[in-house]
């Protein structure tokens, strides 16, 4: 079984502030990991993923995600803030080989504030 | 809190039938339903967007006449993958969304995993 955990429903940081979104999860295998993007009236859009090799991962819009498996860790960040990134992010969790699909996290909304 | 369910969670069939997907929002009505494919070993593609009484919006190269989407309530929209093939085996999952004042949550089904014969 696998599962996601996003600690904070609602995140509220300042323009330019550093963004950092908190993912946790459970794999009884090496997981690969995602972070997806949500925008109003929109479907998902990947971010980044993490399969395997370095685990300092790079996506889109300047975020990055560091996987730590020590600490069952893939949080989200992005150093400097745009209005532009406010939306609805989720941290998903894969098990390769195993019979579950993706597993969502329950979903953070970022809130940036002027 | 809101659930989405999806029927059924696994199926098998033979190649050239039709497999119907329903997904439900169990307590609330979701303005927009939003229905997902999943690839082996990949992320997350979205299929198609879904609104109550009007025509998906498809994706880029995804066949509006192979997947057909009926999102006839606000409860309930259907995927039906018509005259399935093996390619089609993969892992169907939808969300719906509940718009609160001004704040829309996604809430995902539990996937349907579909076996093409």
């Amino acid at each position: 079984a696998q599962s996601v955990t996003q600690l904070g429903s609602h995140v509220s940081v300042s323009e330019g502030a550093l963004v950092l979104l908190r993912c946790n999860y459970s794999s009884s295998v090496p997981p690969y990991l995602f972070w997806y993007v949500q925008y109003p009236n929109q479907g998902l859009q990947l971010l980044l993923k993490y399969t395997t090799g370095a685990t300092l991962v790079k996506g889109i819009n300047g975020f990055e995600a560091e996987f730590k498996k020590s600490e069952t860790s893939f949080h989200l960040t992005k150093p400097s803030a745009h209005m532009s990134d406010a939306a609805e992010y989720f941290c998903a969790v894969f098990s390769p080989g195993g019979a579950d699909g993706l597993t969502f996290g329950k979903g953070t909304h970022l809130i940036i504030q002027p | 809190g809101a659930v989405v369910s999806q029927h059924p969670s696994w199926v098998i069939c033979k190649s050239g039938t039709s497999v119907k997907i329903e997904c439900r929002s169990l307590d609330f009505q979701a303005t927009t339903m939003f229905w997902y494919r999943q690839f082996p070993k990949q992320s997350l593609m979205l299929m198609a967007t879904s609104n109550e009484g009007s025509k998906a919006t498809y994706e880029q190269g995804v066949e509006k006449d192979k997947f057909l989407i009926n999102h006839a309530s606000l409860t309930l929209s259907t995927l039906t993958v018509t005259s399935a093939h093996p390619e089609d085996s993969s892992f169907y999952i939808c969300s719906a969304s509940l718009l609160a004042g001004r704040q829309e949550t996604q809430y995902f089904g539990p996937g349907t995993r579909l076996l093409v014969l």
